[in-house]
């Protein structure tokens, strides 16, 4: 089982919709949790970045960070068709370098 | 401010055959990290490199290796090219050490490796 699992969608809303993005882990040492956002063939990039616990919000994006549920979401408000695109949740512990990505899940927003 | 940048954005190999990736830090930053994003996956985590040594390694043979120099710049070879190796190499910095840092990685394109 993978450390951190990420609904693979693909989801398809309409222009204006709030989208919800979400991923589970298994590592409790995990204490930053950070949201990438890949267009295709195109690097990932960093859009919100959270330590431990707690919500985060900027412009029309929102984190939130469950520790004891070992969850945590995105959440899109009046999502646009520029929003369109992968979007990949990643972890870290404290003490390590590599960050743990999950596989994406694939946005579709239809004008 | 000048971004990560990576060459060559694609190419083609054979099987058995060795590569040479090369990044371009982001201005400041004195991190590197190589992930190997495979199709409809995420990034892996290959290595990491701070001040021009290797500073964590994940789940991948030691035909993966890699180079930072003084300018922070970073070069990923590999050895032996199976066809599973292709996919997309991204590489990541980050200022400060990462290992203790926050995990805010900035990304290049990648470059796009196809084994044939």
């Amino acid at each position: 089982q993978k450390e951190v699992e990420q609904d693979p969608g693909p989801l398809s809303v309409p222009e204006g919709a709030i989208v919800s993005l979400n991923c589970t882990y298994s590592n409790s040492a995990f204490q930053y949790f950070m949201w990438y956002r890949q267009y295709s063939r195109k690097g990932p990039e960093l859009l919100m970045y959270t330590y431990s616990s707690g919500n985060k919000e900027d412009g029309r994006f929102t984190a939130q960070v469950d520790k004891s549920s070992k969850y945590i979401s995105l959440f899109i408000r009046d999502s646009q068709p520029s929003d369109s695109a992968t979007y990949l949740c990643a972890m870290k512990d404290t003490n390590a370098g590599k960050s743990t990505f999950g596989d994406g899940t694939t946005l579709t927003v239809k004008p | 401010e000048t971004g990560v940048t990576q060459s060559p954005t694609h190419l083609i190999k054979t099987r058995g055959q060795q590569v040479t990736l090369r990044c371009s830090s982001q201005s400041g930053h004195n991190t590197v990290s190589w992930y190997q994003q495979a199709l409809g996956q995420g990034p892996q985590f290959i290595f990491q490199y701070y001040r021009e040594e290797e500073n964590g390694r994940g789940n991948f043979p030691p035909r993966f290796s890699g180079l930072q120099f003084p300018n922070y710049s970073s070069e990923l070879n590999v050895n032996a090219l199976e066809l599973d190796d292709s996919a997309l190499y991204l590489c990541a910095s980050s200022g400060g050490l990462a290992g203790v840092g926050t995990g805010e990685l900035f990304f290049g394109e990648g470059s796009r490796l196809t084994v044939l």
